[in-house]
């Protein structure tokens, strides 16, 4: 079966320092993989998402960048936190192409002091 | 305005009430996914669904494409179910768009 493993699960980072989560997925090949960020009070944003290797699209420019290292790996990552960076991060997969339904990670909620 | 609107954004009820809660959207769109967000913070995929109705368990939930609204009802409801239910619905890529999120409160 496929799962999704997603951490740490909670992390305090101070501002300035740098960032890396990791997501690794089991069960499948080649899946669709992406980052979304939930804000208090806000929706889920997207901020990254993956075709493939090495093969990133950033939906919002920001503080933050993604790689793909190899097919069932996703990692988010930045040089030097702001407090704006805060809130609760999610890793997702889909089957290949578009139609598929969604598998979310357990989350990291990360707090910038 | 967002494109994904849900209704109520806060519910309580007594156990073993029927729930509904709503989700309007203002795009085209190729399915509608049904999520549920525990208070630790994952999430785990309800249901997707593009057309009619489907129900697992004490959940149902229907869509009407036409009208660009969708129900999640929970029949018999109890404190477990207690959580925040939210609505997401994906167009013709890869892209989901999401709600804000209805909390479900279900006292015993």
């Amino acid at each position: 079966s496929q799962t999704i493993h997603q951490w740490p699960a909670t992390l305090v980072q101070p501002v300035g320092s740098p960032l890396s989560l990791e997501c690794t997925v089991e069960g499948t090949s080649n899946p669709n993989l992406y980052w979304y960020r939930q804000a208090a009070g806000r929706g889920l944003q997207l901020l990254f998402y993956s075709v493939g290797i090495g093969q990133i699209s950033s939906e919002v420019p920001q503080n933050l960048s993604a790689s793909r290292p190899q097919d069932r790996q996703f990692i988010l990552s930045s040089k030097k936190l702001l407090l704006s960076d805060s809130g609760f991060y999610l890793c997702a997969w889909s089957v290949s192409g578009w139609s598929g339904g969604y598998t979310f990670g357990s989350g990291t909620r990360l707090t910038v002091v | 305005k967002n494109e994904v609107e849900q209704s109520p954004q806060n519910l309580t009820a007594q156990e073993g009430e029927f729930i509904t809660i709503n989700c309007s959207y203002s795009v085209g769109i190729s399915a509608l996914h049904w999520l549920q967000q525990h208070p630790g913070g994952g999430i785990v995929s309800l249901f997707m669904l593009s057309s009619g109705k489907k129900k697992h368990g004490r959940l149902i939930a229907t869509i009407n494409i036409q009208e660009k609204h969708s129900s999640l009802h929970i029949t018999a409801s109890h404190p477990r179910d207690s959580a925040v239910y939210i609505c997401a619905v994906k167009g013709s890529n890869y892209k989901l768009t999401f709600g804000k999120g209805t909390l479900l409160t279900v006292n015993p």
